[in-house]
C-alpha cells in the first residue's frame, strides 16, 4: 500500500509560469516531508523540506505547503525555468522511523521555453 | 567536494549470477543507506548503516541480499543468485550525522542500474 502518493505522473508548464506539484500521504505519523529532484542518470537531489509543525517553507523560487488535516503537500515553483525540467519525488519521514525515507512515484515536470 | 559515487553504473547479469555493487559515501559521513528503485517507482529503503554497524536491514527483499560496510566508509551490496525481479536501480545515500535527526539530509549517488536477463 502506497503511503506517499503522487497522482500526476507528469506535468507540463510554460517558462515563467507557476508549477504546482502535489503529494498526498496516508500515514498520520509522518512528521517531516521532503522534495527531491532527479535528472536522468543522476541520483535524487534534495530540494526543500518542511516539518509538520509548519505549514509553509520557502527557499528562493521554491515553496512547499503542508496541509496536515488533508494529509496533502504541494511544491510551488515560481517562476518555472527550463532547467527545472526533471522528475520530482515527494518523500516522508516518521511513522516509526526517522531515517527511512518513504517516496512517492514521482512527477515528471517539463518546462517549455 | 566529491559526492556519493557508485560503481559500476550499469550491470547486466545472467539469472543465477552473483553481483556486487559498490558505494563510496561522502568522506566523513557516518550514515549510509541503500535504496532500490524499480522502473516507474520511487526509491524503496533497503538497509541502513551507522559507521560499520548495520542497524536496520528490514527492507532487504530476501536472504539473497547482503550488505556490508566493514570499515565504516565504503559499502558493498551483494545479491546472490540474481533473479529477473532484482532488475532495478540501486541507490546509495549518505548523511553526515547519526540518522534520526530530520535535518540530516541524505545525499544520493547516481545509482547502479542492474539488469538481470
Amino acid at each position: 500500500d502506497q503511503q506517499v502518493k503522487q497522482n500526476s505522473p507528469s506535468l507540463s508548464v510554460q517558462e515563467g509560469r507557476i508549477s504546482i506539484l502535489n503529494c498526498d500521504y496516508t500515514n498520520s505519523m509522518f512528521d517531516y516531508f521532503l522534495w527531491y529532484k532527479k535528472y536522468p542518470a543522476e541520483g535524487p537531489t534534495f530540494l526543500i523540506s518542511i516539518s509538520s509543525i509548519k505549514d509553509k517553507n520557502e527557499d528562493g523560487r521554491f515553496t512547499v505547503f503542508l496541509n496536515k488535516s488533508a494529509k496533502h503537500l504541494s511544491l510551488h515553483i515560481v517562476p518555472s525555468q527550463p532547467g527545472d525540467s526533471a522528475v520530482y519525488f515527494c518523500a516522508a519521514l516518521g511513522g516509526g522511523s526517522n531515517y527511512k525515507l518513504t517516496f512517492g512515484k514521482g512527477t515528471l515536470l517539463t518546462v517549455n521555453p | 567536494g566529491a559526492g556519493v559515487s557508485q560503481s559500476p553504473r550499469y550491470k547486466v547479469a545472467k539469472r543465477g549470477q552473483d553481483v556486487a555493487l559498490r558505494c563510496d559515501p561522502i568522506s566523513g559521513h557516518v550514515s549510509l543507506f541503500w535504496y532500490q528503485q524499480a522502473l516507474g517507482q520511487g526509491p524503496e529503503f533497503l538497509t541502513y548503516f551507522q559507521n560499520e554497524a548495520q542497524l536496520d536491514k528490514s527492507g532487504l527483499p530476501s536472504d539473497r541480499f547482503f550488505a556490508e560496510r566493514p570499515e565504516g566508509s565504503v559499502s558493498t551490496l551483494k545479491i546472490q543468485r540474481t533473479q529477473q525481479e532484482d532488475s532495478a536501480v540501486y541507490l546509495c545515500a549518505s548523511s553526515y550525522g547519526l540518522a534520526g535527526g530530520s535535518e540530516e539530509t541524505q545525499y544520493f549517488g547516481p545509482g547502479t542500474r542492474l539488469l538481470v536477463l
